[in-house]
């Protein structure tokens, strides 16, 4: 099955600064999803990514998708502590599974 | 539009007891149905997913079950629970390939 690494596994960063988060994937990916939770709740939907060298951004967030596919980056410009929370990469198998990476915590300090 | 509906929030349950954690979506037929368990702060384990009705995929062996008696429908089960069954657990739906999965909001579950 698809393995997604996430790093880094946490993030703390002062209120302003901008920050990356990656997911690598074992396999080549036919699409990509990043979500947004905060704790103890659901998923919140970012972004999909389909093709290769795809960038979409949403307000102050930017998510990029390799040539290779099988690397996302998520980008997050002058952050804020509404940034805060547990941002994950998704992929979807040939099975129609739905694999998750590790997660990454990203706390936004004011 | 299409909901997704988890219930309970919260349960605290006993060892030995069993469990019964259902799922249910509405505005869409044939969705793809998942079952995640999450570890504190933590990424999502996919436990179970279903295509159709009756079909369960079961990605990690360990001491719950899933079924899925009506298209809508999801439930997660187990006969006895374990202290290691304490966790957040999450439902999902998908449509399409490459569309968005929704989830619900969750429930905790502690095992004492």
């Amino acid at each position: 099955s698809q393995e997604l690494e996430q790093s880094p596994q946490s993030l703390i960063v002062q209120e302003g600064k901008n920050l990356t988060i990656n997911c690598t994937s074992s396999k080549t990916l036919y699409g990509l999803y990043w979500y947004k939770q905060k704790y103890g709740e659901g998923l919140i939907f970012l972004m999909m990514l389909q093709k290769g060298g795809e960038e979409k951004s949403h307000e102050k967030i930017t998510a990029k998708l390799d040539e290779k596919k099988q690397q996302s980056s998520l980008h997050i410009t002058a952050s804020q502590p509404s940034h805060a929370g547990i941002y994950l990469c998704g992929a979807e198998g040939s099975a129609r599974q739905l694999t998750f990476g590790s997660g990454t915590q990203l706390t936004v300090l004011p | 539009s299409q909901t997704i509906h988890q219930w309970p929030a919260t349960l605290v349950q006993p060892v030995g007891s069993p469990l019964s954690l259902e799922c249910t979506v509405e505005g869409t037929s044939n969705p793809n149905l998942y079952w995640y368990r999450q570890a504190a702060g933590r990424g999502l384990q996919l436990l179970f997913y279903s295509v159709g009705i009756g079909q369960i995929s079961s990605e990690v062996p360990q001491n719950l079950s899933a079924s899925r008696p009506q298209d809508r429908q999801f439930i997660l089960s187990s006969k006895k629970l374990l202290l290691s069954d304490s966790g957040f657990y999450l439902c999902a739906w998908k449509g399409q390939l490459n569309t968005e999965a929704f989830f619900g909001q969750g429930t905790r579950l502690t095992v004492v």
